[in-house]
């Protein structure tokens, strides 16, 4: 079955080291994006691609950066100038022109201590 | 620019009472609506959606009708059922080619028997 995978599950860091979570899709899907998760919060845009090697940030990219070499993978990496992440992550991807087309991965938790 | 706004939580409800969750946005052009439920350490699911003016949403006996005449997209339930304990976030797509979704903050729904 198609869908997005995201490793590891669970993930713990010390404080000032970058740490990269995976994203990857097998649903021939061209946007993909992440999210990052708050109690409280609601779900906030971190960065996108719509398209191999391009993306945009989001409402809250300082902190992270990504990179998109292949259709399949979009990989998140969480540097130490992000100031709070410890947060559930989440990764998307869209067919494009369906309105029901995105398909969410079940997420990691990242705990920084 | 874009915004969601849902009832804050946490509501707790007996089994086979009814549930509202409240829903409003801001956006520009006309959106595609949605509801999404995320059940503990899980990603998210679409719930239901509505892409026009007075369409009506509806899965596993879930309801939300898009009302442009008060911006808004309440989710209902006749009946609920312990296994609806979960966390539902209300969520909207304006045009445009990103295909971006902001969400609102959620709310958590326990159900108890």
């Amino acid at each position: 079955d198609g869908g997005i995978t995201q490793s590891p599950k669970y993930l713990f860091r010390k404080e000032g080291q970058n740490v990269t979570l995976s994203c990857e899709q097998n649903l021939n899907h061209d946007a993909m994006y992440w999210y990052r998760q708050d109690p409280g919060q609601g779900l906030r845009l971190i960065y996108y691609s719509q398209i191999v090697n391009d993306f945009q940030k989001g409402d809250i990219a300082e902190g992270y950066s990504v990179s998109r070499e292949k259709k399949e993978s979009f990989p998140l990496t969480v540097t130490s100038a992000q100031k709070n992440p410890t947060a559930f992550y989440l990764c998307a991807s869209y067919r494009g022109q369906h309105p029901e087309g995105y398909t969410f991965g079940s997420g990691t938790r990242l705990t920084v201590v | 620019g874009d915004s969601v706004t849902q009832m804050e939580g946490p509501v707790t409800l007996s089994e086979e009472a009814f549930l509202t969750i409240n829903c409003t946005y801001t956006a520009t052009g006309y959106p595609s609506l949605f509801w999404y439920v995320q059940y503990p350490g899980e990603g998210l699911q679409l719930l239901l959606k509505a892409t026009k003016a007075d369409d009506k949403g509806s899965n596993k006996g879930f309801e939300a009708t898009y009302r442009k005449e008060t911006t808004s997209f309440h989710l209902e339930k006749g009946s609920v059922q312990v296994s609806d304990s979960a966390v539902y976030f209300c969520a909207l797509r304006s045009g445009g080619s990103n295909y971006k979704l902001t969400f609102g903050k959620g709310t958590l729904l326990t159900v108890n028997p």
